[in-house]
């Protein structure tokens, strides 16, 4: 079966870093693009981007250009996403999802940024 | 970017009545790339309509998707216990990809 399984709640000061993990299972991981969703605390959903995982080829939106960076690993069939020079608005739950009808998203990170 | 606007915030109803939610975008979305989530405090979304009107696999009956262009409905016929939750709509067709604010379906 199906499964998007992601890294641990992190949390990060001001400025820092963070890189989140997407370990995809049950599917060839080269055939489904993967889109990176957050969610604020009490907030609705806001997507960030997505990656071609066979050619590595990506695209994000506006908001988060230049900050985040979305790659894929072939060889452990994993996705990653990193978000540079984090400010305390960018705390926030954030999703890994396979594209496709099926709707098969990961768990969830939590990401807290605090100094 | 399309803009979508969901309608209304909150819902108060109760179990066994039908429920009415809109979405509206602020120009039109193509292909009927538009999609509907349902997420429960502390789960992930879950897939419930896309392309507007096809239901995901497992998804009751009871929820059906309508519309096209800006306009864009998702029903949900009788409410049962775990149908109170909150929804999104996406749409898919252009980037970025975009959500709807969310309506709250809660118990009247």
């Amino acid at each position: 079966q199906v499964q998007l399984v992601q890294s641990g709640a992190e949390v990060k000061k001001p400025g820092a870093s963070v890189k989140v993990s997407c370990k995809a299972s049950g599917y060839t991981f080269t055939s489904y693009y993967m889109h990176w969703v957050r969610q604020a605390p009490g907030q609705g959903l806001e997507w960030m981007g997505i990656i071609n995982p066979s050619g590595g080829s990506t695209s994000y939106a506006q908001k988060f250009q230049g900050r985040v960076t979305i790659t894929a690993d072939k060889s452990t069939s994993t996705a990653y996403m990193e978000l540079s020079s984090l400010r305390s608005e960018d705390t926030a739950v954030y999703y890994c999802a396979r594209d496709g009808i099926e709707g098969y998203w990961g768990q969830g990170t939590l990401v807290t940024v605090s100094s | 970017e399309i803009v979508l606007t969901q309608s209304p915030g909150t819902l108060s109803l109760s179990p066994g009545e039908g429920a009415t939610l809109s979405c509206r975008a602020s120009q039109s979305v193509s292909g009927r790339y538009l999609a509907w989530y349902q997420q429960r405090p502390g789960q992930a979304p879950r897939l419930l309509i896309y392309g507007a009107s096809s239901r995901a696999t497992g998804v009751p009956d009871r929820f059906s998707g309508s519309g096209s262009v800006t306009d864009f409905t998702l029903t949900i016929s009788r409410l049962e216990p775990e149908d109170f939750a909150v929804y999104y709509c996406q749409q898919y067709g252009s980037s970025p990809l975009t959500f709807g604010q969310g309506t709250k379906v809660e118990i009247k």
